[in-house]
């Protein structure tokens, strides 16, 4: 069974600080999706990665899929309350046919 | 907004009854999912269509199915409810299978009472 652990779990900063949440898995993914979501919302897609080693940016999110394609990473330059939210990723198995989301890091920044 | 829609918003019912949620997908789209996310849980995929039939199934119950009909929106029927059974669900679309981008609706919170 594939699964996409992601950390933390849960994150209180304050505005200004840097982060990164991470999401791992020991299976390879033919592609890698961010989402965010806010509360009683959909979420919301930020990025999809495709190449293993690839570094997308979004303004002050910079995500980075591992060389294997088995990982990836979210960092977040000078959070701020807009940033809060569940982040989730989910992996595109290698056949194509199935996405697997992680449990998600509920982010928040304070003001 | 993503294009994709859901009805309805909000529902409450009462234990052993049925309901049926409803989604449209995003124009062009041939794909719909669909998923269940209780309170500070990640979301648990039920099924997903394909242009009609049915590509692939997570943990969904035997209470619950789907169809998705010619006009391509979707339709996820719940029975003899139980209270574990309140949540969110959400539906989401695709342009082909899973490797492209979903893009989700905006959910259905049903609660059971």
């Amino acid at each position: 069974t594939q699964l996409l652990e992601q950390s933390p779990q849960f994150l209180s900063i304050q505005e200004g600080e840097n982060l990164t949440v991470y999401c791992n898995s020991s299976s390879v993914f033919s592609s890698l999706q961010w989402y965010r979501q806010e509360p009683g919302e959909g979420p919301v897609l930020l990025v999809t990665v495709v190449t293993g080693g690839e570094v997308k940016k979004l303004k002050r999110l910079t995500f980075q899929f591992g060389d294997a394609r088995k990982d990836s990473s979210l960092h977040i330059t000078a959070a701020q309350p807009g940033d809060t939210g569940l982040y989730l990723c989910a992996g595109v198995n290698t056949g194509g046919f199935k996405t697997i989301f992680g449990a998600g890091t509920r982010l928040f920044v304070k003001a | 907004d993503s294009g994709v829609t859901q009805t309805p918003k909000h529902l409450i019912t009462a234990t052993g009854q049925r309901v049926t949620l409803r989604c449209s997908p995003r124009s062009g789209d041939l794909s719909v999912y669909w998923y269940q996310q209780s309170l500070d849980q990640g979301l648990q995929f039920l099924i997903q269509y394909y242009n009609g039939e049915e590509r692939a199934k997570g943990n969904i119950l035997e209470r619950f199915s789907a169809q998705q009909f010619p006009d391509l929106h979707s339709e996820l029927n719940l029975s003899s409810l139980e209270l574990g059974d309140s949540a969110l669900y959400f539906c989401a679309s695709s342009v082909g299978q899973a490797r492209y981008e979903q893009y989700f609706g905006p959910g259905t919170r049903l609660t059971v009472t």
